[in-house]
């Protein structure tokens, strides 16, 4: 299994500019989730979803958009991109079981807006 | 007031040392406790979790959590330069959708 798969691993764009990051899961889990690392700040949940075709906002969801159509794959759209989206980006999947919430991350992707 | 709190650091030790690494919460129905390591330029992995009060321990790691003072540790025994990472806490009330709130991470660099 290759578990949580993200790409780009590195973007730049300009102000204003719009991309999709995308992220693939294997381990067929119901949940996957966005967050967005800034330096010193821990993890900030953008978006998540319980399953295919269901999405919800977390915390810093304004500048973002996602969608699930599909078990594996849970794409985060940028659109107008700003300086204040320069972060590392990580996608997260996790399937509840036994009480236990342990969520598989993928490698990131860092993003740099200029 | 955040509802997790992690001093960020960073925290420098001599290999050898035990580390005792620490949150602060303010929500009562965290239930499910979690430490994650992130190694730099790496995603986070689960090192240690935890369901309510009390201990767990694996090998060189035990994490104590004590739900009357909303407060939880990472204990790290002889502690070696591999462990040098960031360590996030992270809880969950058991939520729909398993979200888990994070700590901020604490930078630690053990030294040979």
């Amino acid at each position: 299994n290759a578990g949580v798969t993200q790409t780009p691993k590195f973007r730049i764009l300009k102000i204003g500019q719009s991309m999709t990051l995308q992220c693939t899961q294997d381990m067929n889990h119901n949940y996957m989730y966005w967050y967005r690392q800034d330096p010193g700040m821990g993890l900030k949940l953008i978006y998540y979803s319980v399953g295919a075709g269901i999405t919800d906002k977390g915390e810093v969801p304004n500048g973002y958009n996602v969608s699930r159509s599909t078990t594996e794959d849970f794409p985060l759209r940028l659109e107008l991109a700003a300086p204040s989206q320069t972060s590392v980006y990580f996608c997260a999947s996790s399937q509840f079981f036994s009480g236990s919430y342990e969520q598989y991350f993928g490698p990131g992707t860092r993003l740099t807006v200029t | 007031q955040k509802e997790v709190e992690q001093d960020p650091g960073p925290l420098s030790v001599p290999e050898g040392a035990i580390v005792s690494l620490n949150c602060t919460y303010s929500n009562s129905a965290f239930q499910y406790f979690m430490w994650y390591r992130q190694y730099s330029r790496k995603g986070p992995e689960l090192l240690m979790y935890t369901y309510s009060s009390g201990n767990k321990e694996d090998g060189r790691f035990t994490a104590q959590v004590d739900k009357s003072s909303k407060y939880i540790s990472l204990f790290i025994r002889d502690s070696q330069p591999s462990d040098s990472a960031t360590y996030l806490c992270a809880m969950s009330g058991g939520n729909q959708g398993g979200k888990l709130i994070f700590g901020q991470g604490t930078e630690l660099s053990v030294k040979p």
